[in-house]
């Protein structure tokens, strides 16, 4: 298995539903991130969660992070067309070393 | 502020070939890495400069592959001679050097390279 395990693979919800993607580890951290891709562009950065915490938010986003099950997930809530792309999360060992992704989420948000 | 940027976005090049991939990190931005997706696969690490020097290298999947970042700036990434496994969508990232254990990576839209 790889580092950044994420699951489902595939996601596919109604417009103004809430989306649950979630992603395993294996190895110690010292962050998480979860990073968004749309089709063909680049990976923009959502939101950052320490090994110390537990739970963070930003707008609509919530993020968890177990570090005793080496787990975390990301709730999108009140999802819209436009949440429509892959996710990803990434973790690092140290501060500003390598990311390692997982393989992402596809979430689809029909309108 | 100007985001990480890459140029080009696309390349079609025959297998044997060279290519040059630029990035121009975020000004101030001291650690550049490289990354890139293969085949759908996930993102992995190919390298990691902290300001001119190579601070690790060991995604780099073999000698065909030379990174530069002379003067700290911007960073170049050659393949040289491409194969077609090559093929995939290469980003590259900027950090500013750690601030208290906390830092984000921000990346640029990729280049997409097709080897054929």
């Amino acid at each position: 298995s790889q580092q950044g395990e994420e699951d489902p693979q595939a996601l596919s919800i109604q417009e103004g539903e809430n989306a649950t993607m979630n992603c395993s580890y294996k190895t110690s951290i010292n962050n998480l991130q979860w990073y968004r891709q749309n089709s063909g562009r680049g990976l923009v950065h959502l939101i950052l969660i320490r090994s110390n915490e537990r739970e963070k938010h930003s707008g609509r986003l919530r993020v968890t992070l177990d570090t005793s099950k080496k787990s975390s997930s990301l709730l999108i809530t009140a999802s819209r067309a436009a949440d429509t792309a892959s996710y990803f999360c990434a973790t690092d060992g140290t501060s500003g070393s390598r990311l390692t992704f997982g393989e992402g989420t596809q979430l689809t948000v029909n309108p | 502020e100007a985001g990480v940027t890459q140029f080009p976005s696309h390349s079609v090049i025959e297998k044997g070939q060279t290519v040059t991939l630029r990035c121009d990190p975020i000004s101030g931005h001291d650690n550049l890495y490289w990354y890139r997706r293969v085949m759908g696969k996930e993102i992995k690490f190919l390298l990691h400069f902290v300001k001119e020097s190579k601070q690790d290298e060991s995604g780099m999947p073999n000698n065909r592959f030379l990174a530069e970042r002379t003067g700290g700036t911007y960073s170049t990434l050659k393949v040289q001679p491409a194969e077609l496994e090559d093929s995939g969508v290469y980003f590259c990232a900027s950090s500013r050097l750690g601030t208290r254990g906390k830092v984000t990576q921000y990346f640029g839209p990729g280049t997409r390279l097709t080897v054929l």
